[in-house]
């Protein structure tokens, strides 16, 4: 199985900060790469797919970058309903795999 | 916009079948083109891809779960659904249903869009 690993595993940041998530793949999964958020008792939501395609409705303050075997989950301005656990899931191979995500809080 | 949303029983005892539905609506599971799957999250843990369904019938299973695992597809109930056998604590967790999202060459899966709420299932006596 391809494992990914996301760094930090948690962060504490405050609104209008820049803030930048790495996932790393255990091997190259081209650009075979989402980012979901999730909020508490919440569904995961779409938010980046193909590493760097924003999904539909989802706020230009989130991009996406990478390819091979890493990748970045970057939000420009940290607004207050952004805080929450953010996983990124490789698509290239079976099984699909999902990073072990990262917290977000607020400073 | 197509919704999904799982249904099922809460508590399952150990060594036992659990069973769940997700109920599609907003669209068609038989239009085809999309791909139906099953994930699972621990409480307070992260995500496990359990497997998923095409309309056609034919599934692809997580091999750490292939053993127990079986998902199947009511394209005239537009539902598709999750049995997992032998239970044990160790599979309580929430259990939600999605969209699998082909996009890349030879139609390879980009996403999982849209989910279900989720459904917590506890394993125990």
């Amino acid at each position: 199985d391809i494992q990914l690993t996301q760094s930090p595993s948690f962060l504490s940041a405050s609104v209008g900060d820049r803030v930048t998530i790495t996932c790393r793949a255990s091997q190259g999964i081209s650009s075979y790469l989402a980012w979901y958020q999730q909020k508490p008792g919440k569904a995961p939501k779409l938010l980046i797919y193909a590493a760097s395609t924003l999904q539909s409705g989802v706020p230009s303050r989130f991009s996406g970058s990478g390819s091979g075997t890493e990748f970045t989950l970057t939000i420009s301005s940290l607004q207050p309903e952004d805080f929450a656990t953010y996983y990124c899931q490789q698509l290239n191979s079976y099984p699909f795999t999902f990073g072990g995500g990262t917290k977000v809080e607020i400073k | 916009q197509v919704q999904l949303q799982e249904s099922g029983p809460g508590l399952v005892k150990p060594s036992q079948t659990l069973s769940l539905t997700c109920t599609v609506s907003g669209g068609s599971i038989s239009s085809g083109g999309y791909y139906w799957s099953w994930i699972r999250q621990h409480p307070g843990k992260g995500l496990e891809w359990i497997g998923y369904i095409y309309y056609s019938g034919s599934t692809y299973y997580n091999p750490s779960l292939k053993s127990r695992v079986t998902i199947s597809v009511d394209t005239s109930k537009n539902q598709f659904s999750l049995k997992l056998s032998s239970v044990t604590a160790a599979d309580t967790a929430v259990y939600y249903c999605a969209r699998s999202v082909p996009g890349g060459i030879f139609g390879t899966l980009i996403s999982f869009d849209p989910w279900g709420q989720g459904t917590l299932v506890t394993v125990s006596s």
